[in-house]
Parts: structure tokens; sequence; C-alpha cells
């Protein structure tokens, strides 16, 4: 079945500075890869999403990039904010199951 | 006009206990789901429920059982709660299959 790993568990960068979270899924078959944000104490919530058909999608100060040929996707945060702060997670789904890397705490450091 | 509701939001019970949560979703969607989030917040989907067929991950107990009265709800129900059910449950629902989950806001269960 598909395993999707996260790294890093935690990242801690400048506010300013850019952050990068990366995700690797083992089955091929996975075409749509979505990242999730987590605030203390909230839900989790849509952030940007991509398909396999595109090798990167870019909203504003956030982007995803997709290789699949070595079956990794990655998060992009540039000009980091005090609100960026939060736990974000990476997902692959083969259009059956979806399943959810462990997670990556983000703290944006004055 | 929320999206996926989920009550209580609270829920703090004994060991041993039943117990159920609740969940709505007013999106149209067809697929319907429960997630654990233990204390180090990983995120496990428990099951998934789309047009009358579920999916149990194989680890889950069978003391859990989701219950479907209609395709806008999905309710979990727990029997013999023990230490380890403690944690916060997710509802989603998605307008396809293993698509963009819509979250509800959780229920933090306390079982002492």
């Amino acid at each position: 079945g598909e395993n999707v790993e996260q790294h890093p568990s935690t990242l801690s960068v400048q506010e300013g500075d850019s952050a990068v979270i990366k995700c690797t899924y083992s089955d091929s078959a996975s075409n749509y890869f979505p990242w999730y944000k987590q605030e203390l104490g909230k839900r989790p919530q849509l952030i940007i999403d991509i398909r396999s058909n595109v090798g990167e999608k870019k909203d504003q100060r956030i982007a995803v990039t997709l290789n699949k040929t070595a079956k990794h996707f990655s998060l992009h945060i540039t000009e980091t904010q005090p609100e960026d702060s939060a736990v974000y997670f990476c997902a692959a789904s083969d259009g059956d199951k979806i399943i959810f890397g462990k997670g990556t705490r983000l703290h944006i450091l004055p | 006009d929320t999206a996926v509701s989920q009550t209580p939001k609270y829920l703090v019970t004994q060991m041993g206990n039943d117990k159920s949560i609740k969940c709505e979703q007013n999106l149209g969607h067809d697929t319907m789901y429960w997630y654990k989030q233990d204390s180090k917040k990983f995120l496990k989907i428990m099951f998934s429920y789309n047009n009358k067929e579920l999916i149990i991950n194989e680890t889950v107990p069978n003391r859990f059982s989701p219950k479907s009265p209609d395709k806008a709800h999905l309710n979990l129900h727990i029997n013999s709660l023990e230490l380890g059910d403690s944690a916060v449950y997710f509802c989603a629902s998605s307008q396809v299959l293993a698509g963009e989950q819509f979250f509800g806001p959780g229920t933090r269960l306390t079982v002492l």
C-alpha cells in the first residue's frame, strides 16, 4: 500500500526566510497531492494541491513542486510570516485512498 | 452555513463506557471519513464511507463502528472506551473518493 514520508518533523525559520517541507510517496498510482495547514486547536485546511500532470503550482507565497520520477513533492513558503506557524501535512491519493504524512511543525522565529 | 460540523466538541468519559460522536456535512459530498489525531499530531484515517460502501483501516479496533443514516451524516460509535482512545477525532467529507478533504472542527475525547 501507499506510504508517505514527510521531513522534517520540526522546522524553525527566521521571519522573512523561506521554508521547505519535503514528502516522498511509494505508490506510482498516486495522482493527487494536497497540502494541509493545521493551526493550533483548529482543523486541517487545504492550502494548495497538485495533480500528477503538473510539475509546479504557485499561489502567492506558497508553491508546490512534484517530481513523479523520483516520487517526491515539496512545499515551499517564501517570505515567512508569524501566521505561517502551524503544523503542515502532505498527502498522496490514488483516487481510492488518501494517505497523510506525519506532519511538520513549522515555527517562525521573530 | 458550516460545511462540516461535529458534536460534541469535547467529550470526557470513564473507561468502559460507550459513546457516540455525530458528524454532518451540507456540501452535498458523496464520501465521508473519520480520522484520529493523537497527541503527536499524526492524522490517521479510520474509515471512509462512499455510496454505502465502508472502507475500514485494518488497524482500527472493532470497538469503533461508523453509522450513516443518510449521505449527509456519518456518526462514530465507540464501545468499551479505553485510555488509548483519548485523541481528537475529525470528521471529513470530499466530493470524490480520496479527493480534497473538508474537515470538521474536531471532537476532543478524553477517557479517564
